[in-house]
């Protein structure tokens, strides 16, 4: 398996703009996640899915954040309209509980508003 | 909800010396503690995880020890490598595989 992919790998944008980051998790992982990095705040988790269903989004930092999973294989975090202070590297991870804990991070979406 | 403290923020060793990284959790119900490693520009990746019926676990140069009476669990590196240094996050969760709550993070450096 090519592991959780992630994209775009960067992104710059203009403050105002809608922003949309993309995962596809591994084949036959029943949990996704949505965490967010930045130097101040360590890394949070936003939102999580099982099965392609919300279960906690208490992490979502405001209404300007939205969270879907259409299906087992795909997933969106969108950002609209986007602000300077959401500038973090957003990683997408997954993982199965038929296995191990284990998170499987994806690379990583680096977002810079500017 | 949970809370995961992790001292210290930063941590620089002689290469060759030993690491010890500590963290402490609130919620007495957390039963997995994970640890994972994060080098400069790349993802977490985990390395080493303990459960609660566990007091130690070891894997080669790296070890993790729980208490769960007192509610911490320390990562332990021996013979650390100039490849050890990254930023080490701990986590806890009481729903096994589902929402971690990880602490701030332990840079740590390997001086030659």
């Amino acid at each position: 398996d090519a592991g959780v992919i992630q994209s775009p790998r960067h992104e710059v944008t203009e403050m105002g703009q809608e922003v949309t980051l993309r995962c596809k998790p591994i084949s036959g992982h029943d949990y996704l996640f949505w965490y967010r990095q930045t130097m101040m705040r360590g890394l949070e988790l936003l939102i999580y899915f099982n099965n392609n269903v919300p279960i906690d989004d208490s992490g979502m930092p405001e209404d300007r954040f939205s969270a879907k999973m259409p299906n087992a294989s795909f997933s969106t975090l969108k950002i609209q309209p986007s602000e300077p202070r959401d500038s973090a590297v957003y990683f997408c991870a997954s993982s199965t509980l038929r296995e191990t804990g284990e998170l499987f991070f994806g690379e990583g979406s680096r977002l810079t508003v500017l | 909800g949970e809370n995961v403290e992790q001292h210290p923020s930063t941590l620089s060793v002689q290469e060759g010396d030993s690491a010890v990284i500590k963290c402490t959790y609130s919620d007495s119900a957390s039963n997995y503690f994970p640890w994972y490693k994060q080098e400069l520009g790349k993802r977490p990746q985990l390395i080493i995880d303990i459960r609660s019926n566990v007091g130690e676990k070891k894997d080669q140069r790296i070890a993790v020890t729980l208490n769960k009476t007192a509610k911490h669990f320390s990562l332990h590196i021996t013979e650390t490598q100039p490849e050890d240094s990254a930023v080490y996050f701990c986590a806890a969760t009481s729903n096994y595989g589902q929402n971690f709550v990880f602490g701030p993070g332990t840079r740590l450096s390997v001086l030659p």
